[in-house]
């Protein structure tokens, strides 16, 4: 398996509780984001890894919105207490972040609907 | 402040017209890229470019960096309805390449 890929590809759940994203990005990349997007819309940006730390959390929503990337894989996004506004596509890229060449390999994104 | 501005933000033409987007920028960025999304899934790089001046082709696709990086365009010569989709640039700038800032978007629907 070649490309970034996350887990689950639906996630259905009430307002109120916890979830968790998961990326996994291509074997050797550095770098890895997380985004928002809305229906039609263009992406948000949520946060950067570079390794396991995260120099940019600046487009985190909220406290509610958290994340973590392990052993400089993969990386979890975790919602807690979700809100109807908090429906959207998540996607996760990754990239070898090489000489101010930062060209971002995307997943499929995650489909996130809050009831 | 949008730091990277695509138009159209809306396109709607009939196979086999040609169609250029814009993305432009009052930054200098140190690389730009282009890629295309299609409903349901993530976004597909089409193109990453990085010299200013730069002119890329990819088939029917030609893509142009400016002189002075702070530009691009993307230009689509006799488009089919498999060119319907999402485009999107991205610009990642010298003072922080790890990050990349992106448009808004184009969305482009190729009539039959």
């Amino acid at each position: 398996g070649a490309g970034v890929s996350q887990s689950p590809s639906n996630k259905v759940t009430e307002k109120g509780k916890d979830v968790e994203l998961r990326c996994d990005p291509i074997s050797g990349h550095t770098a890895l984001y997380w985004y928002r997007q809305s229906l039609g819309q263009g992406l948000e940006f949520l946060i950067y890894f570079q390794g396991n730390s995260a120099p940019d959390k600046s487009g985190l929503p909220s406290d509610r919105f958290s994340a973590e990337r392990t052993g400089g894989s993969v990386s979890t996004l975790t919602i807690q207490r979700t809100q109807q506004e908090d429906s959207a596509v998540y996607l996760c890229a990754s990239s070898l972040d090489r000489g101010g060449v930062n060209t971002q390999y995307f997943g499929p994104g995650t489909r996130l609907t809050v009831l | 402040t949008q730091l990277l501005e695509q138009s159209p933000q809306f396109l709607s033409i009939q196979e086999g017209e040609n169609l250029t987007v814009y993305c432009n920028s009052s930054s200098v960025f140190s690389s730009l890229q282009w890629y295309r999304q299609e409903p349901g899934e993530g976004p597909v790089l089409l193109v990453t470019v990085v010299t200013g001046g730069e002119v890329k082709k990819l088939k029917r696709l030609t893509f142009q960096f400016g002189d002075a990086r702070k530009d691009s365009s993307l230009h689509i010569t006799a488009a089919q309805p498999g060119d319907t989709g999402l485009y999107l640039c991205a610009g990642a700038m010298y003072t922080n390449a790890g990050k990349s800032t992106f448009g808004d978007g184009t969305t482009l629907t190729v009539k039959p």
